[in-house]
């Protein structure tokens, strides 16, 4: 089974629109960590925004916040007032404590468009 | 505070090659994972070193090896290379290995011929 599921391959917002990207996790521990990256064309990875498992509060960062559903293993992603900027790929990941490590399972990613 | 640096940015090698690839991380970071990113295959995890010491390998063939200094900064080699190892290296560090946000350079792009 996928760790990770990005079902949004393509999405469209117009600027200064709210948008949200979907992500839904499998994991059968207890302890986690889920990410959100942005991936512009140059290929860098941009950290957007992190959940722990034990966090009561959705996690926000400006613009970004994460709807994090524990219960249903769902993590979304919610961009306010869209930017043309934010025009890019965005990965959903999780980190599992299990693994011990920084060994993070990636979705597919979702290729946002911003049309002005 | 200067972001995670990899060098170099951009490379082209022919079967049968090696290659070294470079990441120096965010000062005070002492996890380093590298990842491999292709069209058909997406984002894989390569492996982790923390404390100069390799914490987890993913499903790569021993071709792919990796090494940390004692400054955090790592490096990784592919020795014989392959068509298919074309892809984006990208590397990432944090401050712990178990917990807390994880920031990614920029990455290498790497072009086997």
């Amino acid at each position: 089974a996928q760790k990770i599921t990005q079902t949004q391959p393509g999405m469209f917002v117009q600027e200064k629109e709210a948008v949200t990207l979907d992500c839904t996790y499998d994991t059968s521990d207890q302890s986690y960590g889920l990410f959100w990256y942005k991936q512009p064309s140059s290929g860098e990875m941009i950290f957007l925004i992190y959940q722990g498992s034990y966090d009561e509060q959705n996690a926000t960062e400006g613009r970004y916040s994460l709807n994090f559903q524990k219960a249903r293993k769902s993590a979304n992603l919610v961009i306010s007032a869209s930017q043309l900027g934010d025009s890019a790929m965005y990965f959903c990941a999780m980190r599992e404590r299990a693994a011990g490590a920084n060994n993070l399972f990636f979705g597919t990613g979702t290729r946002l468009t911003v049309i002005p | 505070k200067a972001g995670v640096t990899q060098t170099p940015r951009y490379l082209i090698k022919t079967r049968g090659q090696q290659v070294t690839l470079s990441c120096s991380p965010i000062s005070g970071h002492r996890s380093v994972s590298w990842y491999q990113q292709t069209p058909g295959q997406g984002l894989q995890f390569l492996f982790e070193y923390f404390s100069e010491t390799q914490r987890n390998k993913g499903n790569f063939p021993g071709r792919f090896s990796g090494r940390q200094f004692s400054n955090s900064r790592s490096e990784m080699n592919v020795s014989t290379l392959e068509l298919g190892d074309s892809a984006l290296y990208l590397c990432a560090s944090s401050e712990d290995h178990r917990a807390g946000e994880l920031f990614f350079g920029e990455g290498s792009r790497l072009t086997v011929l």
